[in-house]
């Protein structure tokens, strides 16, 4: 266990529909960060918070979202969403004091049909 | 931003051969370089990783190197055990503790026994 906790671990949804993720940081961990996988993509960011501000954006589309809320939990909403939405979104966070790469929690592989 | 290219894409070897990876970067500015790696199904665990103020380090079996001037890093992994047999990502970030990292696109290692 990374201490990461992602859920949910599976979802199945429709195209046009809507769905929310949700990522609980370390303990401790200040930041929060949303990478999408696919099988040909690798690991691309999407959003990035610290503390409960936005602090950087990748390639997110307008049709997602992101907010990290006061416990410090976040949330990844992704909305109208298509056939290649479908990948394993993984969030990760870190301390912004040791320097040290992201630890990752174990993902929400979202599937739309 | 940053860029990441990540060779090979596939690396197969026999068990106990050595196995490299190498990626280049695009900003300068980068000076923080961490190593993932991947199991089916799992989500990414750092492995090991380099500051641009130091040009080698070494952890049991696994090392980096790094050369700045080249832009250019690398994962050396000897005397492979099919263990080892997993999906390795490189990334590079612009220093401190919540700086984005940017994702090599991957390299598949297969260790046969």
């Amino acid at each position: 266990d990374s201490g990461v906790t992602q859920t949910p671990k599976h979802l199945i949804t429709a195209t046009g529909q809507r769905v929310t993720l949700r990522c609980s940081p370390r303990s401790g961990d200040l930041s929060v960060y949303w990478y999408q996988q696919s099988l040909d993509q690798g690991l691309q960011f999407l959003i990035q918070y610290y503390n409960g501000e936005e602090r950087a954006k990748g390639n997110i589309l307008e049709r997602f979202s992101a907010q990290q809320f006061p416990d410090l939990h976040s949330e990844l909403n992704l909305s109208s969403l298509e056939l290649g939405d479908s990948a394993l979104y993984f969030c990760a966070s870190s301390v912004a004091s040791t320097g040290k790469g992201y630890t990752f929690g174990s993902g929400t592989r979202l599937t739309v049909v | 931003g940053e860029n990441v290219e990540q060779h090979p894409s596939t690396l197969s070897v026999q068990e106990g051969d050595s196995a490299v990876i190498k990626c280049t970067y695009s900003d300068s500015a980068s000076n923080y370089f961490p190593w993932y790696k991947q199991e089916l199904g799992k989500r990414p665990q750092l492995i090991i990783d380099i500051r641009s103020n130091v040009g080698e380090k070494k952890d049991q079996r696994i090392a980096v190197t790094l050369n700045k001037t080249a832009k250019h890093f690398s994962l050396h992994i000897t005397e492979t055990q099919p263990e080892d047999s997993a999906v390795y990502f490189c990334a590079a970030s612009i220093g401190g503790g919540y700086s984005t990292l940017t994702f090599g696109k991957g390299t598949m290692l297969l260790v046969s026994p």
